[in-house]
């Protein structure tokens, strides 16, 4: 079956670590998003990524890094700097074709971050 | 720029009554529109979405949700609730640029009493 991975479904980590959150997907899809989900306030995007080693910072990307050195894969980094990270992340893929903009998003099943 | 508002960020019905989960939003352009169910602890899956074409679009789970453009409105609907439709939903409005970007409101959860 097709679909988009996230590992793992719960992390905790303590303050001043990094921390590294996976997404894969094997529905070949070019563009790959993050997305950081709060209470209330809907999805809030981090990063995207339309094409392998290019990607672009989204509302909310500061205290995150990013990487996309393979289609499949695109790797989400929480560093120290992100004052607030506990919360629940999602990972999303879409096709990309020229001219046609209506294609949905895809999403995975999320990670749920939590610094003690 | 795009937005998109939702009206009401919980909503409770009962078991077998109308479901009707606004949605309001702002677009330059001519919109796409997306509606996602998320449950709880789980990522958002597509209920049902609207492009071109006829206004009132039909998903999974008998939703459904009518474009109105004058209205600048997509409101989803569901004649008679079930149990298993109590979940947070979220209306998306897009794309606003060629990497085929969403914006979300803030959602809704939906509570159906038995």
């Amino acid at each position: 079956d097709g679909g988009i991975t996230q590992s793992p479904k719960y992390l905790f980590r303590k303050e001043g670590q990094n921390v590294t959150l996976s997404c894969e997907q094997n529905l070949n899809h070019d563009a790959m998003y993050w997305y950081r989900q709060d209470p209330g306030q809907g999805l809030r995007l981090i990063y995207y990524s339309q094409i392998v080693n290019d990607f672009q910072k989204g509302d909310i990307a500061e205290g995150y890094s990013v990487s996309r050195e393979k289609k499949e894969s695109f790797p989400l980094t929480v560093t120290s700097a992100q004052k607030n990270p506990t919360a629940f992340y999602l990972c999303a893929s879409s096709i990309l074709f020229s001219g046609k903009l209506d294609n949905e998003q895809f999403f995975g099943p999320g990670t749920r971050l939590t610094v003690l | 720029a795009q937005s998109v508002t939702q009206l009401g960020s919980h909503v409770s019905v009962s078991e077998g009554a109308l479901v009707l989960l606004r949605c309001n939003y702002s677009s330059s352009v001519p919109p796409y529109l997306f509606w996602y169910v998320q449950y709880p602890n789980q990522g958002l899956q597509l209920l049902l979405k609207y492009t071109t074409g006829a206004t009132l679009v039909k998903g999974i789970n008998g939703f459904e949700a009518e474009f109105k453009k004058s209205e600048t409105s997509f409101h989803l609907t569901k004649p008679s609730a079930h149990m298993s439709d109590a979940a947070e939903y979220f209306c998306a409005v897009g794309p606003y640029n060629a990497g085929n970007m969403l914006t979300f409101g803030g959602g809704t959860r939906l509570m159906v009493k038995p």
